[in-house]
């Protein structure tokens, strides 16, 4: 059975500092990985994904992951942030071959921005 | 632009009510999802479809029921509405095991 465990349920930053949201997942399977944000008052949106090949992958707003098969971890990374990146950030996975195509997310980190 | 919508942002009912939420997409997924979202608990996965008239269940499906009569249309059904089913519940849909698209979301409160 596939889980995915987001360790942080809220993280505070200062405006401009850099961010990193974990994300550690457990499968017995090859899977793709997948980061969703969340803003106030909408529904989800993808910021990035890793389904194969380069292990860091580049998503929209800056932000960027790393794929880490030995630690079985997928965390966001964000070099400096941004008011507007206010928002609950949703880890993801989901495996390869899966027929049913079933995405496991987790619990959700609340990023707030300081001024 | 891909879409999908969902019949209403906000609805308030009765506890007992028969409730239906439409979701549509157009982006000719096979794939369609209903979730519930509660603080705390992230995601839930309440049904899923993977082709039209065939429904799974998902990890919450006590007290709910699904629709899929076309492809393009997936409807949750709360047969009889209880308070503890209120809630912000999110449709999604999908291509295979690839990115899940969401809608905007609707916020139920059973009175």
């Amino acid at each position: 059975a596939q889980s995915v465990t987001q360790l942080d349920s809220q993280v505070p930053v200062f405006e401009e500092a850099p961010v990193e949201l974990r994300c550690n997942y457990s499968s017995s399977v090859s899977v793709y990985l997948f980061w969703y944000v969340q803003y106030p008052n909408q529904g989800l949106q993808l910021l990035l994904k890793y389904l194969s090949g380069s292990t860091l992958v580049k998503g929209i707003n800056g932000f960027e992951a790393e794929f880490n098969k030995s630690q079985t971890s997928f965390h966001l990374r964000k070099p400096s942030v941004h008011i507007s990146d206010t928002a609950e950030y949703f880890c993801a996975v989901t495996s390869w071959g899966s027929s049913a195509s079933k995405i496991i997310f987790g619990s959700g980190t609340r990023l707030s921005i300081r001024p | 632009d891909v879409k999908v919508t969902q019949s209403s942002r906000y609805l308030v009912k009765r506890t007992g009510e028969k409730v239906f939420l439409e979701c549509v997409q157009d982006m000719d997924h096979e794939n369609m999802f209903w979730y519930r979202q509660d603080p705390g608990l992230g995601l839930r996965l309440i049904y899923f479809s993977y082709d039209v008239k065939m429904k799974e269940k998902g990890d919450i499906p006590e007290g709910y029921s699904v629709s899929r009569e076309k492809k393009e249309r997936f409807s949750l059904i709360l047969e009889s509405a209880s308070t503890n089913q209120t809630s912000m519940y999110l449709c999604a849909s999908s291509r295979g095991p690839d990115t899940q698209y969401f809608g905007p979301g609707t916020r139920l409160t059973v009175l």
